[in-house]
């Protein structure tokens, strides 16, 4: 079955440094997802990418945070400048778009945690 | 805005015992409802969903419907199993256009033989 792969699975940086999280979605795909999750706490929506451009972008996804599809295949997600309150797990999915019964179904991948020390 | 709220867990069952996770949501219009499961070291995986008032998502022998007068969509399961022990959420996704989902908190269930 079709999978989004995540890498890396864990990164730990410091305060300041740059982080790139990497997502392959599934290769048929035409919409990208990023979101996040601080321990204990929902899974936050971030930012929405189709056609090589944002689509949509919650409140959370400031000027810190980029994304790319730089080579047609990876999906990044780029923080410029690592905060503490950075440390999350960070999903990637991916979806068709709309399914015949009208819902935007996600296949998400396994997740990458980041820890800002 | 939209927004889901769960039970909070963990939940812990013993192994046959009768399932329920509640989830209440608060959404303009008809949203599509989802729940996700996440099994150790695995990523989010679609589990049901419903799209209407009144539909029934199931799959594994779980069960949820969506219930429009009272905001719902609680998961059921009749026989939990050991290998039903992952982390649930509930998500919805509104009617305006707008792709990304709504999730909530997540509920960590603990099945034990």
């Amino acid at each position: 079955e079709p999978e989004v792969t995540q890498t890396p699975s864990h990164q730990v940086t410091q305060m300041g440094q740059e982080v790139i999280l990497r997502c392959v979605p599934i290769s048929n795909h035409l919409y990208f997802y990023w979101y996040r999750q601080i321990l204990g706490q929902k899974v936050e929506f971030l930012v929405s990418f189709y056609n090589n451009e944002i689509s949509e972008k919650s409140e959370i996804f400031d000027d810190q945070f980029s994304v790319e599809r730089p080579d047609g295949s990876n999906f990044t997600l780029k923080i410029r400048s690592t905060k503490l309150e950075d440390s999350a797990m960070y999903f990637c999915a991916s979806s068709a778009g709309t399914g015949p019964s009208g819902a935007n179904v996600l296949t998400f991948g396994a997740g990458s945690r980041l820890t800002v020390l | 805005g939209n927004s889901v709220t769960q039970m909070e867990g963990p939940v812990t069952l013993s192994e046959e015992a009768f399932l329920t996770i509640n989830c209440t949501y608060t959404a303009t219009g008809y949203p599509s409802l989802f729940w996700y499961v996440q099994y150790p070291g695995e990523g989010l995986q679609l589990l049901l969903k419903a799209t209407k008032a009144d539909d029934k998502g199931s799959n594994k022998g779980f069960e949820a419907t969506y219930r429009k007068e009272t905001t719902s969509f609680h998961l059921e399961k009749g026989s939990v199993q050991v290998s039903d022990s992952a982390v649930y959420f509930c998500a919805l996704k509104g009617d305006t256009g707008r792709r990304a989902l709504t999730f909530g908190s997540g509920t960590r269930l603990q099945v034990q033989p």
